[in-house]
């Protein structure tokens, strides 16, 4: 089992960038979830997917953010135009759904994004 | 509406001495709870949950964690820290009614191990 994979690890760019942060779930989980830590706000979920399809993205805080689920194997998380409000570390999570959230989520070791 | 509180961001033990992390829902009906750690630069990693089997679960590290229902509690528990077992560490609450998938996280609590 080689955990959820997430790339990049760190990623440094310049406001106003595109900002792609990618994620590979562990395999036969079903239900995939984008996180956002930050010091002030600590977790915070943005979306998640159930068999690929959006199901709560009241998360997002912004047009500026856009998540894709193509496949079950994997996700991206997206931020045009990147702000320097955006720096935090963005964690991709998945699990095995069935219904009932007895499932507990795995997370993968985050992107840390720096918008200067 | 789900939600968990923990109270104290900051604990400090002494290594060898207890571990006592709270952790208090809110919810309708009795949901699922897990705890979680954090290392520095690191995801969370899951300890231990519960399901609704046996009220007291035995997690990964010596920790335990028990279901008050009376109380709305699960809290963390260890009987001897060690300098390891300083970390971030979350309380999450999910809904067993399979009305989603969707887990409430706690703020976390930062534990410090004193040698």
């Amino acid at each position: 089992d080689a955990g959820v994979i997430q790339s990049p690890r760190h990623e440094v760019t310049e406001m106003g960038q595109e900002v792609t942060l990618r994620c590979k779930p562990i395999s036969g989980h079903n239900s995939l979830f984008w996180y956002r830590q930050t010091m002030m706000r600590g977790l915070e979920l943005l979306i998640y997917f159930n068999n690929n399809v959006p199901i709560d993205d009241s998360g997002m805080p912004e047009d500026r953010f856009s998540a894709k689920m193509p496949n079950a194997s994997f996700s991206t998380l997206k931020i045009q135009p990147s702000e320097p409000r955006d720096s935090a570390v963005y964690f991709c999570a998945s699990s095995s759904y069935s219904g009932g959230g007895n499932s507990p989520l795995h997370f993968g070791n985050g992107t840390r994004l720096t918008v200067t | 509406a789900q939600s968990v509180t923990q109270l104290g961001s900051h604990v400090s033990v002494s290594e060898g001495a207890l571990v006592l992390l709270r952790c208090n829902y809110s919810s309708s009906v009795p949901p699922y709870l897990f705890w979680y750690v954090q290392y520095p630069n690191q995801g969370l990693q899951l300890l231990l949950k519960y399901t609704s089997a046996a009220t007291l679960v035995k997690g990964i590290n010596g920790f335990e964690a028990e279901f008050k229902k009376s109380e709305t509690s699960f809290h963390l528990t260890k009987p001897s820290a060690h300098m390891s077992d300083a970390a971030e560490y979350f309380c999450a609450v999910s809904d067993p009614r399979g009305t989603g998938n969707q887990f409430y996280f706690g703020t976390g609590t930062s534990l410090t191990v004193i040698p």
